[in-house]
């Protein structure tokens, strides 16, 4: 049973750019949350997917944005990307809407420069 | 808003007991949570203890917690080197599953 795969693994992108990181979740998972991590602090909640829908966002700016596909698959979007955008992006997912047992996958690390 | 805190550091000795501390601020969570973080890793659920719960144990892991005092603490049992990695406590408050994590308490355990 695959857990929660992200890809890519690691990418570099120069400011401005965009940038798209895929999630599938853990089989049987049909809700997918993302966290930003920035080096050497705690993941920052960006938003929820549940039903193809944001169910709930965090404190971060329109250049966030996101997708959750009809197999529960999730993307996370970053526009017009900034220096402080660096970090690792962590996906998550849950069996249900109101639970915080998450399972992560190993996140994917954007540097941008 | 809600606000979670924690140590940075803690250092210990193979066999000895850990014991890992968090302060949070709102009192509306239902749930608290210790996640783990091993290096190059994403976080792995550990524990979690419900607000009407003063204490539980899971094997070598014992969640205790102070509501009043908005204090949560994990202890480590006879703790080894695998155990060495970034613990790190959560709440979700009243928002669902949308957890606000604490930075972090990087555990050294020293052979």
């Amino acid at each position: 049973d695959a857990g929660v795969t992200q890809s890519p693994t690691h990418l570099i992108k120069t400011r401005g750019q965009q940038v798209t990181l895929r999630c599938s979740p853990k089989s049987g998972h049909d809700t997918v949350s993302w966290y930003q991590q920035a080096l050497g602090q705690g993941p920052q909640f960006i938003f929820q997917y549940y039903e193809e829908e944001e169910r709930q966002r965090g404190n971060f700016p329109d250049r966030f944005s996101g997708h959750q596909f009809p197999n529960y698959s999730s993307e996370l979007n970053v526009n017009a990307l900034l220096l402080g955008d660096s970090a690792l992006y962590l996906c998550a997912s849950s069996p249900r809407l109101d639970t915080g047992e998450l399972f992560f996958g190993e996140g994917s690390r954007l540097t941008v420069l | 808003g809600e606000d979670v805190e924690q140590s940075l550091f803690l250092s210990v000795r193979e066999g000895d007991s850990s014991v890992i501390n968090c302060t949070y601020t709102d009192s509306s969570s239902t749930y608290l949570y210790w996640y783990k973080q091993e290096p190059g890793a994403g976080l792995q659920l550990l524990t979690y203890i419900f607000s009407n719960m003063d204490m539980k144990q899971d094997q070598r892991l014992t969640v205790l917690l102070n509501k009043k005092d908005k204090h949560l603490s994990l202890r480590i049992a006879d703790t080894q080197t695998g155990d060495s990695a970034i613990y790190f406590c959560a709440e979700t408050g009243n928002a669902g599953n949308m957890l606000t994590f604490g930075g972090g308490t990087r555990l050294m355990v020293k052979p």
